[in-house]
C-alpha cells in the first residue's frame, strides 16, 4: 500500500463518546499534520509531528488528543467533542529537509459527524 | 503572519476552454513556496503545482501553469484545455522557506467545474 491512508473514512460519534482517527503513511516522510476541513474556511491546521515530537499544536482544545507513536502514525483521540467539530479531518505528511519545499501528501480524510 | 486569499468562491468553463484562477497572500518573507492543491470530489489532495519564489520563471505542468508575480504577491493558476477530470476544488497554499518551518498556509479554495 502506497501514500497515506485514513481510517475510518466516516466516523459519526454522540458528544460523550471517545473515538480515534488513524492515519498511516507509507512514503517514508518525517513529518505528519492534521488539518481540519470544514465548509468555507481555509484548511486549519491543528498538530505537527516531526520525527514523533509535536512541533506545533495550532490552539487546538483538549478535547483532540493527537499521538504519534513513530514517524508513520498518527493518531487523533477524540472525547467530548461538540457538534461545532464536525468537519473532515485530513491527515498529511511531508519530508522534512532543509531546501526542500515541503509540499504535504494528503490522505483522503475522515469524515466526522457529531450528533 | 501569512494569510493567502481565494476571491473567486466558484467558477464554471466549458471543457476545452482555458481558465484562471486568482491566487494572492499576504508576507514579509522573501524566500517561500507556493503551491495549487486539487481536491476533486473523491476527498484526496493532490499537488498541481509548486513554485519557488527566488525563481523568476513561471511553473508549468503539462496543462497547468502559473503566473506569478512577486512584487505584487499574487500567484494564479492557468488551465489549459480544461477536461472533465479537471472538476475539483483548488486551493492556493503558502509556506515560508525557513528551515523548521512546515506549516502551509491555505486559501478558502475554488470551486471550479467544467461543463461538457
Amino acid at each position: 500500500e502506497t501514500g497515506v491512508t485514513q481510517t475510518p473514512r466516516h466516523l459519526v460519534m454522540g458528544m460523550t463518546n471517545k473515538k480515534s482517527l488513524k492515519c498511516e503513511q507509507h512514503l517514508g516522510h518525517n513529518a505528519m499534520y492534521w488539518y481540519k476541513q470544514s465548509a468555507k474556511k481555509p484548511l486549519e491546521l491543528m498538530f505537527v509531528y516531526n520525527f514523533k515530537e509535536q512541533t506545533e499544536n495550532n490552539s487546538v482544545p483538549s478535547r483532540f488528543s493527537p499521538e504519534c507513536p513513530n514517524s508513520s502514525h498518527l493518531f487523533l483521540h477524540l472525547h467530548t467533542l461538540q457538534p461545532e467539530d464536525s468537519a473532515l479531518y485530513l491527515c498529511a505528511s511531508s519530508t522534512r529537509d532543509r531546501g526542500l519545499s515541503g509540499e504535504l501528501f494528503f490522505g483522503e480524510g475522515s469524515r466526522l459527524t457529531v450528533l | 503572519a501569512q494569510t493567502v486569499t481565494q476571491s473567486q468562491p466558484e467558477m464554471s468553463v466549458q471543457e476545452a476552454e482555458t481558465v484562471t484562477l486568482s491566487c494572492t497572500y499576504d508576507t514579509s518573507e522573501n524566500n517561500y513556496y507556493l503551491f495549487w492543491y486539487k481536491q476533486p470530489p473523491s476527498r484526496q489532495m493532490i499537488l498541481v503545482i509548486r513554485q519557488e519564489a527566488y525563481k523568476q520563471q513561471n511553473a508549468t505542468e503539462n496543462r497547468f501553469s502559473v503566473n506569478f508575480q512577486k512584487a505584487a504577491k499574487s500567484f494564479s493558476l492557468k488551465i489549459s484545455d480544461s477536461q472533465l477530470g479537471d472538476t475539483a476544488m483548488y486551493f492556493c497554499a503558502f509556506r515560508d522557506a525557513n528551515f523548521g518551518n512546515e506549516k502551509l498556509t491555505f486559501g478558502t479554495g475554488t470551486r471550479l467545474t467544467i461543463i461538457p
